[in-house]
């Protein structure tokens, strides 16, 4: 079965370290998307890729930078972790930028970052 | 912009009865998608129905219905005959091609009682 995998599910890192977020994505979907979970926020788009060598910025890319040099991955690196980067990670993918049906975007199961 | 609004930040329901969550939106692009995921205690973020705005019929997925109330720009998902599995975070999101990305609202979580 097609499957969107995250990996670590769990960091725990220092102010200042560079960290990967790996995303893998067996669906062969053109379009992924990386998200941060904080309470009292729901998810807020960090940066968007629809498809190899494309990548956009979302609504919080501060601090945050990704790379498409295939379909299947979205590698999400925080340049220099800061504390306010502590949150949860969710990694999506989805068919196509046109038509609503094929904007529906399937999930990772995310990455608990803490940084200390 | 597009905006989505969640205003019940929790809600209950005792087993078997149904429930509706609300969920109203802002968008000034005529074609749009409406999504609704469930996201339980474990986590991950499940997809459970959507309906495009040229849709004419409210969409229904299992247990899951949509009231798609477009004057009103209201998307309020109905579950009936709620079960204890039930019980997770639910989040509205709004797509339209003009934005070309999902944006989603604060979420409500539901509990199911016994």
């Amino acid at each position: 079965d097609a499957e969107i995998t995250q990996s670590p599910r769990h960091k725990i890192t220092e102010t200042g370290r560079q960290v990967t977020l790996a995303c893998h994505q067996t669906w062969n979907h053109n379009n992924m998307f990386w998200y941060r979970q904080d309470l009292g926020h729901g998810l807020r788009l960090i940066h968007y890729s629809y498809g190899v060598q494309d990548t956009n910025k979302g609504e919080v890319s501060d601090g945050y930078s990704v790379s498409r040099s295939n379909t299947e991955d979205l590698p999400l690196t925080l340049e220099s972790a800061a504390s306010s980067q502590t949150s949860v990670y969710f990694c999506a993918s989805s068919e196509s930028p046109h038509g609503i049906l094929g904007n529906i975007q399937y999930f990772g199961a995310g990455t608990r970052l803490s940084v200390l | 912009a597009q905006k989505i609004t969640q205003t019940q930040p929790g809600m209950f329901v005792q087993e078997k009865e149904a429930v509706t969550l609300d969920c109203t939106y802002d968008t000034s692009d005529p074609s749009y998608g409406l999504f609704w995921y469930k996201q339980p205690s474990s986590g991950e973020m499940i997809f459970l129905i959507y309906q495009g705005s040229y849709d004419q019929q409210n969409a229904t997925e299992g247990r899951y219905s949509l009231n798609f109330q477009k004057a009103r720009k209201s998307a309020n998902l109905v579950i009936s005959a709620s079960q204890l599995g039930d019980s997770a975070m639910y989040f509205c999101a709004i797509f339209s091609g003009g934005y070309n990305k999902l944006i989603f609202g604060a979420g409500t979580r539901l509990a199911v009682h016994p």
